[in-house]
């Protein structure tokens, strides 16, 4: 079955500092991943994907990293703020999607 | 902005009863998904649909059934609720071709006691 899963379970940051997220993939076949985000009460967020043919790809103040050689995958925040904490977890596809157990990111003000 | 509600936030059920869970969406998308998520699993595939009147079974199935009688409305169903389906339930919905862009609504969370 597919496994995908995060580095660790909780993440506390200072207010301004850079975050960083990491999951951990089994399926070399996964083509497509996506990162999420989840406030308290409320369902997942889509925030950034990325494809297998890329090993980089920015958004708003967020990065996500794809090493496909040891099947890694990161979200990096810059500046994170308050709004930022939540749970974050990934989604890798394959036949479908897998997800990951999530994150939960703190900021600390 | 693509919106998909859910009927309950919260849910209480005693074992045995049935539940519905329904979840709607507002633009036309033509695949919906549930899903149930659990601390330290994730987010696990119970059943989708890519029509109406269609479905197909995820990863975990037993103890479900959905029903997709019009477009926008997924709903869930345990027949039986027993307490190992406590859980968060989410629906998400994406445009026919376009599965990763996801829209999740904004989950129940049924307790069954």
């Amino acid at each position: 079955g597919e496994s995908v899963g995060l580095h660790l379970p909780t993440l506390s940051v200072q207010e301004g500092d850079n975050s960083i997220i990491n999951c951990a993939y089994s399926n070399s076949a996964s083509d497509y991943f996506i990162w999420y985000k989840q406030e308290s009460g409320k369902g997942p967020q889509f925030i950034i994907d990325i494809r297998s043919n890329m090993d980089k790809r920015q958004g708003q103040r967020v990065t996500v990293l794809l090493n496909k050689t040891v099947k890694h995958l990161s979200l990096q925040i810059a500046a994170t703020q308050p709004g930022d904490s939540a749970v974050y977890f990934c989604a890798e596809n394959s036949d479908q999607f897998y997800f990951g157990t999530g994150t939960s990111l703190t900021v600390i003000p | 902005d693509v919106k998909v509600t859910q009927s309950s936030r919260y849910l209480v059920k005693r074992t045995g009863e049935k539940v519905f869970l329904e979840c709607v969406q507002d633009m036309d998308h033509e695949n919906m998904f549930w899903y149930r998520q659990d601390p330290g699993l994730g987010l696990r595939l119970i059943y989708f649909s890519y029509d109406v009147k269609m479905k197909e079974k995820g990863d975990i199935p037993e103890g479900y059934s959905v029903s997709r009688e019009k477009k926008e409305r997924f709903s869930l169903i345990l027949e039986s609720a027993s307490t190992n389906q406590t859980s968060m339930y989410l629906c998400a919905s994406v445009e026919q071709g376009r599965d990763y862009e996801q829209y999740f609504g904004p989950g129940t969370r049924l307790t069954v006691t």
